[in-house]
């Protein structure tokens, strides 16, 4: 198993300009997790999907942030426009059904946006 | 407002040595705890999780403690190496949740 593979690994771009980050899940997990990690805030949730369907994206920061997961084994986080707060290490996770289950996460995207 | 908060922020210690890492959290109604390592540029790995009745659960050279009842955790390396050099993250869910709470993690550094 490759475990939860995402890209790109790194993403530089330019403020104002469309980022799209892309994350591949654990065949098999039902739950996918995007998360943001900065130094200042740590570990902090986007957005999870269980079984393809958002079900909290209470943690998704301005209406610059979509995510989607058009099928079980893909899914995408989109920033339109970037700005250079956004710059952090993207990182999905994803789970088995049952929410006592180990949590894998990727290796993260790290953006930065000047 | 539901918080982990860890300490140290920060530690150094002589490889072969042991150290214990602190996790407090007030997250309730509580369902588990787990503490994770994240190795430098890679995603967080997971050590240990533990459910409010267990109080020590082991995984190598690391061993987890809980006390539910002071909500206190702590997480203890044995005989350090030089690959222990990473972030310990200490997460806690809270119970009819999938949301995990994160403390900000104690950054270990293990030296020859």
């Amino acid at each position: 198993d490759a475990g939860v593979i995402q890209s790109p690994r790194h993403e530089v771009t330019e403020m104002g300009q469309e980022v799209t980050l892309r994350c591949k899940p654990i065949s098999g997990h039902n739950s996918l997790f995007w998360y943001r990690q900065t130094m200042m805030r740590g570990l902090e949730l986007l957005i999870y999907f269980n079984n393809n369907v958002p079900i909290d994206d209470s943690g998704m920061p301005e209406d610059r942030f979509s995510a989607k997961m058009p099928n079980a084994s893909f899914s995408t986080l989109k920033i339109q426009p970037s700005e250079p707060r956004d710059s952090a290490v993207y990182f999905c996770a994803s789970r088995p059904g049952g929410r006592g289950l180990g949590y894998t996460f990727g290796s993260g995207t790290r953006l930065t946006v000047v | 407002k539901n918080q982990v908060e860890q300490s140290p922020q920060s530690l150094i210690i002589l490889e072969g040595k042991n150290c214990t890492l602190q996790c407090n959290y007030t997250v309730s109604p509580f369902s588990n705890l787990r503490w994770y390592k994240q190795d430098t540029g890679r995603g967080p790995v997971s050590l240990t999780i533990m459910t409010f009745s267990e109080n020590t659960k082991s995984n190598g050279r690391y061993t987890a403690t809980l006390d539910a009842d002071t909500k206190q955790s702590s997480l203890h390396i044995t005989a350090s190496q030089l690959s222990d050099s990473a972030s310990y993250i200490c997460v806690v869910r809270g119970r009819n949740t999938d949301k995990l709470i994160f403390g900000t993690g104690t950054r270990l550094q293990v030296f020859p």
